[in-house]
């Protein structure tokens, strides 16, 4: 089966713009959550959705938000891009909200 | 909420040395653990994890690790690395806490293989 899609794989943007990412799920998983992974920070949680509901959510700004639609896909938002925002952003999808499988993430660089 | 300490920030070994790279969590009472690999350029593989029952727990490519709840660690370990298992590896805990839980993770372990 088809794994984690993340799209775009790399994105550069500029301080003050916004940006979305988007992750298609394994078919069948109705649970996305997303990461932010920095060389300093390592791997922080953002927010999960289930069944186009937020569930959790992690320690990070407004400016971070997030939804999913009816086919279980995620997309994420970022405005008013900051540099610290530079990362690599994860996706991972589940059945219920354990076992993840992660997608090759977005690499979003801010200029 | 759980944390998670991975005490090694990078390991060197050359091929066929043994491997084991420590983790702790915080919290104790049920736990779920988890290690990932991420090699070069590639995106997060889970190699096991530990829901319950025989604390030894086997994963992929050789890879195993030990639950010791007396010591709230996870330890992953390998008899005899190769060239190819060079990649950054990362302890988690699924977190209970909130209305739904989440899993954290360790900083990471950078390994790198000499030939």
């Amino acid at each position: 089966k088809a794994g984690v899609t993340q799209t775009p794989r790399y994105l550069i943007k500029t301080r003050g713009q916004q940006v979305t990412l988007s992750c298609s799920p394994i078919s069948g998983h109705r649970s996305v959550s997303w990461y932010q992974q920095t060389p300093g920070q390592g791997l922080q949680f953002l927010f999960e959705y289930f069944s186009e509901t937020q569930r959790n959510k992690g320690n990070f700004p407004g400016r971070f938000s997030g939804r999913q639609f009816s086919n279980s896909r995620s997309e994420m938002n970022v405005s008013t891009l900051e540099l610290g925002d530079s990362a690599l952003y994860l996706c991972a999808s589940s059945l219920q909200g354990e076992g993840y499988t992660f997608g090759s993430g977005t690499r979003l660089t801010v200029v | 909420a759980q944390s998670v300490s991975q005490h090694n920030h990078h390991v060197i070994l050359s091929e066929a040395a043994s491997l084991e790279l420590g983790c702790n969590y915080s919290y104790g009472g049920t736990v779920n653990l988890f290690w990932y690999v991420q090699y070069p350029g590639q995106h997060l593989q889970l190699l096991l994890k530990y829901f319950s029952g025989d604390p030894l727990v086997k994963g992929i490519k050789g890879f195993e690790a030990e639950f010791i709840k007396s010591k709230f660690s996870f330890n992953l370990r390998k008899p005899s690395v190769q060239w190819s298992d060079t990649a950054e590896y990362f302890c988690a805990v699924w977190n209970y806490g909130g209305s739904q839980g989440n899993l954290i993770f360790g900083k990471g372990t950078k390994l790198s293989v000499k030939p």
